[in-house]
C-alpha cells in the first residue's frame, strides 16, 4: 500500500462544477503539499499546509491531521482546471524529503 | 527570474550512452532534488542536495550520480544509460531543507533505446 493514495485516479466535470480531489496519508508529517501538472509537463505549488484550510482564488485545501486526510476543492471549476493534480507529504522522519501520491487527472469540459 | 532551468528538455540515448542532466536555479536556494516521473508512479527522488557541498541518495539511485557544482547548479549522471531509466526527469529546489515550498524544473523527457 503506498504511503500516499489519492483518489480519484480520473475525474470529468463539467464546467461550473464543484470538485474535490482526495488525499489519505499513513505517516507522520510535518506539512503537505498539493500541486498542479500542466499538460505540457510544467509542476507549481499550489498549497503547503499543516493544519486547518488555505484558500486560493478558486482553490481550498483542507487537511485533516488525525484522521491523516486532506482534500483539495475547486470552485466553479473551468475549462483551464485541467491538469493533474499531485498530494505530497513532507515526512516527519525523511529530512524533508517529499512523498508523493499518483496524482489524479482532471478534466474540465465546456 | 528563470527559477529553476533544465538542459535538455528532450533526449533519447542509445542503450550504454552516458549522459548530463543539467539543473540550475536563481533563486539563492539550499536545497536541491531530482526527480523521476513514470507512468502510474507518484514522482520518486533519486538524489538530493541539502546545501552546497552534501549530496544524499533518495528512493531510486542506482544507476545515477549527482554533483552539486555550486549553489545555483546540481546535475544528474547516467553513466550507462538502460531502458529502465526512460522517464521523465525534474529537478527541483527549495530555500533550505525543512517544510519549505518547492520549485521545480519544466522537466526532461529522456527515452533510452
Amino acid at each position: 500500500k503506498n504511503e500516499v493514495e489519492q483518489s480519484p485516479q480520473n475525474l470529468t466535470a463539467q464546467e461550473g462544477e464543484f470538485i474535490t480531489i482526495n488525499c489519505s496519508y499513513s505517516v507522520g508529517i510535518s506539512a503537505l503539499h498539493w500541486l498542479q501538472q500542466h499538460p505540457g509537463g510544467g509542476i507549481v505549488s499550489l498549497f503547503m499546509l499543516s493544519s486547518g484550510k488555505k484558500k486560493h482564488g478558486r482553490l481550498i485545501a483542507t487537511i485533516n491531521i488525525q484522521e491523516k486526510h486532506s482534500s483539495l476543492h475547486i470552485t466553479a471549476s473551468h475549462p483551464r482546471d485541467s491538469a493533474v493534480y499531485i498530494c505530497a507529504v513532507d515526512r516527519e522522519t525523511s529530512g524533508s524529503r517529499l512523498t508523493f501520491g499518483e496524482g489524479t487527472q482532471l478534466t474540465v469540459n465546456p | 527570474n528563470a527559477g529553476v532551468t533544465q538542459t535538455p528538455k528532450f533526449q533519447v540515448l542509445k542503450t550504454g550512452q552516458s549522459m548530463t542532466l543539467q539543473c540550475a536555479q536563481d533563486m539563492n536556494h539550499n536545497s536541491m532534488y531530482w526527480y523521476r516521473q513514470d507512468p502510474g508512479m507518484g514522482l520518486r527522488l533519486i538524489y538530493y542536495s541539502a546545501s552546497e557541498g552534501t549530496t544524499d541518495k533518495g528512493e531510486v539511485p542506482n544507476g545515477y550520480n549527482v554533483s552539486r557544482l555550486n549553489k545555483r547548479e546540481f546535475s544528474l549522471r547516467l553513466e550507462s544509460a538502460a531502458p529502465s531509466q526512460t522517464s521523465v526527469y525534474f529537478c527541483a529546489s527549495k530555500t533550505f531543507l525543512g517544510t519549505y515550498e518547492q520549485y521545480f524544473g519544466p522537466g526532461t523527457r529522456l527515452t533510452v533505446t
